[in-house]
C-alpha cells in the first residue's frame, strides 16, 4: 500500500541536540499527524496539523504543515533520553478516505546521555 | 477519560485457525479504524467503521473482516490464519469526521505458528 516518504530512517544524537525529520508525499493530505511509538505499544499522538502553512508547537516539539499540502516536518529541540522511540508521520486525505491514515516508515531516534 | 482499550494484548495461534480481536474506543467516539503493523510493511490500514457501518477498506484479503456494535465497540476477525498474519494489530478511535484525529490503543500482538 501507499506510504509516505519519511526521513531520516534513524538518528543517533547526543542529549541536548535538536532533531529534524520530515515526510513527503505525492498526494495531498488535509490533515498531517505526528505520532511517537514505544516498543510494544500503540502510537501516541504528538501534534495534529489542519491547515497548509500551519506551524504548531507542543512543548519542545514543533511541526509544520507544508504549503503544498504534500509534506510536513517535525522538530524536537534540546532532546532528552525519554525522546527515544519511533516517530511516525501520518496523513489523512479527507473526502471519502474515512478513517484511513497513511503512514511514513518511521524515524528511529536514539538519544545518548 | 479512559483511552482506547484492546483485548487480548497477546495471542498465539496456529496456521489455519481463526482469531477475533476486540477494541473499545474512547467514550463518545463513533469511528474505529484497524491497522496492521509489521516490520516489513509498516502500518497498513485494514478498515474503518462508523455507526456500525464499514465506510472504508484497505487492500487486505477477505479473510480479514470486522464489525462494530451499537456501543461503538469493534471486533476484527481473521480466518484461516497464515504465518504472514503475525503482526501487531492496532485499533484507533476518533469522532469520525473527515479531519478526525485518531487515538490508538496498545495493540494486540498476534503470533501465528
Amino acid at each position: 500500500g501507499q506510504q509516505l516518504n519519511q526521513s531520516p530512517q534513524s538518528m543517533f544524537i547526543q542529549e541536548g541536540e535538536d532533531v529534524s525529520m520530515n515526510c513527503t508525499s505525492s498526494s495531498i493530505f488535509n490533515t498531517w499527524l505526528w505520532y511517537k511509538q514505544d516498543p510494544g505499544e500503540g502510537p501516541v499522538l504528538l501534534i495534529a496539523l489542519y491547515k497548509a502553512g500551519e506551524l504548531t508547537s507542543n512543548g519542545r516539539l514543533t511541526a509544520q504543515f507544508g504549503i503544498t499540502r504534500k509534506d510536513s516536518f517535525l522538530n524536537i529541540s534540546a532532546s532528552i533520553p525519554s525522546d527515544v522511540g519511533i516517530y511516525f508521520c501520518a496523513g489523512l486525505a479527507g473526502g471519502t478516505s474515512y478513517g484511513k491514515l497513511t503512514f511514513g516508515q518511521g524515524t528511529i531516534l536514539t538519544v545518548h546521555p | 477519560k479512559a483511552g482506547v482499550t484492546q483485548t487480548p494484548r497477546y495471542l498465539i495461534k496456529t496456521r489455519g485457525q481463526q482469531v477475533t480481536l476486540s477494541c473499545s474506543p474512547i467514550s463518545g467516539h463513533r469511528s474505529v479504524s484497524w491497522y496492521q503493523q509489521t516490520p516489513g510493511q509498516g502500518l497498513q490500514f485494514l478498515f474503518e467503521y462508523f455507526s456500525e457501518t464499514q465506510r472504508n477498506k484497505g487492500n487486505f484479503p477477505g479473510r480479514f473482516s470486522g464489525r462494530q456494535f451499537s456501543n461503538s465497540r469493534s471486533e476484527m476477525n481473521v480466518s484461516t490464519l497464515e504465518l504472514g498474519d503475525s503482526a501487531l494489530y492496532l485499533c484507533a478511535s476518533s469522532w469520525g469526521t473527515s479531519r478526525g484525529v485518531q487515538y490508538f490503543g496498545p495493540g494486540t500482538r498476534l503470533t501465528v505458528l
